[in-house]
């Protein structure tokens, strides 16, 4: 049963509207990630977090921005959408240190018209 | 550079076959994970392993750490086992100790 929950699920808009995708989870979980995948393709990851207000930026540069001010939240959001940012995100959060398992939210499916 | 490969992209098998699919990696690997990812987009967590083997239900993983391989068993596979099946490594060095992925391999069980 998920304890990580993303909204929207799809989200089909125009270019340049301003988007924020919604992530939390109730797990208490310090560490948040959040992933871009395109069709058939591998995750990348573009934005974590450590904890309340650490943010860091992934592997792949993304244009977005996340936020990190309550432990179960982690939005991301990009200012001015574009059609290049049709894709797949993912969020995920585990607990802190070691090798520790990552749980999914179920992704927001986002295509820019 | 941290590579993470998998194979085969693509399997189709009838439904009771047994079922390989393989991970490798470039460099030394703290972790690796085993993930499913559904048509919807949801990903599951399968299992994380650093050595030997590890079996829950139908599904065994199994890691040769100096091979740096490991392969992930299906048996008497299911039409639901259809899914793609993600191989994730957290490498020693580099990558900030965050997660590479391979590009998974799209299984389908056909009745």
């Amino acid at each position: 049963e998920a304890d990580i929950y993303q909204t929207p699920r799809y989200l089909v808009i125009g270019t340049g509207k301003k988007i924020t995708l919604e992530c939390s989870q109730t797990m208490g979980h310090d560490k948040m990630y959040w992933y871009q995948q395109d069709p058939g393709m591998e995750l990348h990851l573009i934005h974590y977090s450590y904890g309340v207000n650490s943010t860091e930026k992934g592997d792949l540069s993304s244009e977005s921005t996340v936020s990190r001010i309550r432990t179960e939240h982690f939005p991301l959001t990009l200012e001015s959408a574009r059609p290049s940012h049709t894709s797949q995100y993912l969020c995920a959060s585990s607990e802190f240190g070691g090798s520790q398992p990552q749980h999914f939210g179920d992704g927001t499916r986002l295509s820019i018209l | 550079k941290n590579e993470v490969e998998q194979s085969p992209q693509n399997l189709t098998a009838q439904e009771g076959e047994f079922i390989t699919i393989n991970c490798s990696y470039s460099v030394g690997i703290s972790a690796l994970h085993w993930l499913q990812q559904h048509p919807g987009g949801g990903i599951v967590s399968l299992f994380m392993l650093s050595s030997g083997k590890k079996k829950h239900g139908r599904l065994i993983a199994t890691i040769n750490i100096q091979e740096k391989h490991s392969s992930l068993h299906i048996t008497a596979s299911h039409p639901r086992d259809s899914a793609v099946y993600i191989c994730a490594v957290k490498f020693d060095r580099g990558s900030q100790g965050n997660l590479i992925f391979g590009k998974g391999t799209k299984l389908s069980v056909k009745p």
